[in-house]
């Protein structure tokens, strides 16, 4: 019962270094997105892919880029850290073309940029 | 200005005692969700709401969406140390592509023993 795994699930960085948060998601899921959790904030949305070859930007974007790399697969890569991006980070997938779909959340990964 | 807005932020209660969290936005929507979030977890989704006025209950969780569709309650009914979480509710806007799910800040709810 893996549903979403993302990794790592915790990382330091220092500032103007890159990294990339993986997440695959093992339930044939189209859409997946990636959020970040901030106190107070809620979730917000950074990127999403509604179907496997497009991805589209969210509430919070810049930044951060992002890659389907195949139907399980999203990607999202910080290309040059900043202490602002310091969050928690969410993978997430549901089914397409259901807008009352449940959302399935991985464990979250935790970055801190100094 | 979040879509979203919940209250109260926080809430720390006694076991045994009924509590009670608002979700309110501005806007109208097609439906709306409630998840709970443990520490250390990702959110998990506990109730979808779509018809305007609707009443659903999940054991001591009585969760209702207005008639307008524009916001929503939580209620816990002799709240339990497992209750303890973060609430957050999420709104589907109508017509938005990528079936995004907008968040509300959340409530923090602590049911101490």
């Amino acid at each position: 019962n893996a549903g979403v795994t993302q990794t790592p699930k915790f990382q330091v960085l220092k500032t103007g270094q890159s990294m990339t948060l993986q997440c695959a998601q093992d339930m044939n899921h189209n859409s997946m997105y990636w959020y970040r959790q901030d106190p107070g904030m809620g979730l917000r949305l950074i990127y999403y892919s509604a179907s496997e070859g497009t991805t589209d930007k969210g509430e919070v974007p810049n930044g951060y880029n992002v890659s389907r790399l195949n139907k399980r697969e999203f990607s999202l890569r910080l290309e040059s850290a900043a202490p602002s991006q310091t969050s928690v980070y969410f993978c997430a997938s549901r089914m397409a073309g259901r807008g009352t779909g449940e959302l399935f959340f991985g464990e979250g990964s935790r970055l801190t940029v100094l | 200005t979040q879509l979203l807005e919940q209250s109260p932020q926080f809430l720390s209660i006694q076991e045994g005692e009924n509590l009670t969290v608002y979700c309110n936005s501005s806007s109208v929507f097609s439906s709306l969700q409630w998840y709970r979030q443990e520490p250390g977890e990702g959110p998990v989704l506990l109730v979808t709401v779509v018809t305007g006025g609707e009443v659903k209950k999940l054991k001591r969780l009585t969760f209702q969406f207005g008639d307008a569709r524009k916001d929503s309650s939580l209620h816990i009914t002799a709240a339990q140390p497992g209750d303890t979480g973060l609430y957050l509710c999420a709104a589907h806007v109508p017509r938005a592509a990528g079936n995004k799910l907008t968040f509300g800040g959340g409530t923090r709810v602590l049911v101490k023993p």
